[in-house]
């Protein structure tokens, strides 16, 4: 039981460029998240989906897009990366409600030059 | 605008002793809180949830008081052990607003002394 994974743990980028981070859990959960974490900030919510083929946009969704075909992979996509998007990446899960607790993975490093 | 605000960004406290990490929110629709752990090149893990109905939830170690009336939630580790020294976490909700969503404060890093 690996919980939740990410790919890449780290990553360079040039400004324009464009990746995509992938999440992945096995715990069968309806919830993901993709948020990021930058210094002196807490965690914050990018996009959302509370089930597969269903994405919502969190507290800061520009510049990034998301996808959840598949109920265990939810996608973080950056089509023009851009140096304000450097941040750690993390990805989360929960089973079925919001109080339910959330497993996180263990972050995607991300710089963009 | 920090609606969850964690005003210590760092504690130091004796192995053995109590260590009382505190969390103030702004939004009065949040009634759900949560507390994180997370170790360095980890990703946060879960320590202790409480519901507004309540004003105290314990966990062994763990004892997560809400105080509604002044918004302030606090964490008490007691005893410490080195083991806890971590970056701490509290998040709130107004879940029963429907959302999904949780706002994270900036972080409390504990250093437990040995």
């Amino acid at each position: 039981n690996a919980g939740v994974t990410q790919t890449p743990k780290f990553r360079v980028l040039k400004t324009g460029q464009s990746m995509t981070l992938l999440c992945a859990q096995d715990m069968n959960h309806e919830y993901m998240y993709w948020y990021r974490q930058d210094p002196g900030m807490g965690l914050r919510l990018i996009h959302y989906s509370v089930g597969e083929g269903t994405t919502a946009k969190g507290e800061v969704p520009d510049g990034y897009n998301v996808s959840r075909l598949k109920k265990q992979n939810f996608l973080l996509g950056l089509e023009s990366a851009a140096p304000s998007q450097t941040s750690v990446y993390f990805c989360a899960s929960s089973y079925s409600m919001v109080t339910d607790t959330q497993y996180f993975g263990p972050g995607t490093r991300l710089t963009v030059l | 605008d920090q609606q969850v605000k964690q005003n210590s960004p760092s504690l130091s406290v004796q192995e053995g002793r109590i260590s009382i990490l505190n969390c103030d929110y702004t939004n009065s629709m949040f009634d759900y809180f949560l507390w994180y752990k997370k170790y360095p090149a980890e990703g946060p893990t879960f320590l202790i949830s409480i519901s507004s109905i309540k004003d105290k939830n314990e966990d062994g170690r763990f004892t997560v008081f809400l105080n509604k009336s002044a918004k302030h939630l606090s964490l008490h580790i007691v005893p410490s052990q080195p083991g806890d020294s971590a970056v701490y976490f509290c998040a709130a909700s107004p879940v029963s607003s429907g959302t999904y969503k949780y706002i994270f404060g900036t972080g409390t890093r504990l250093k437990v002394l040995a």
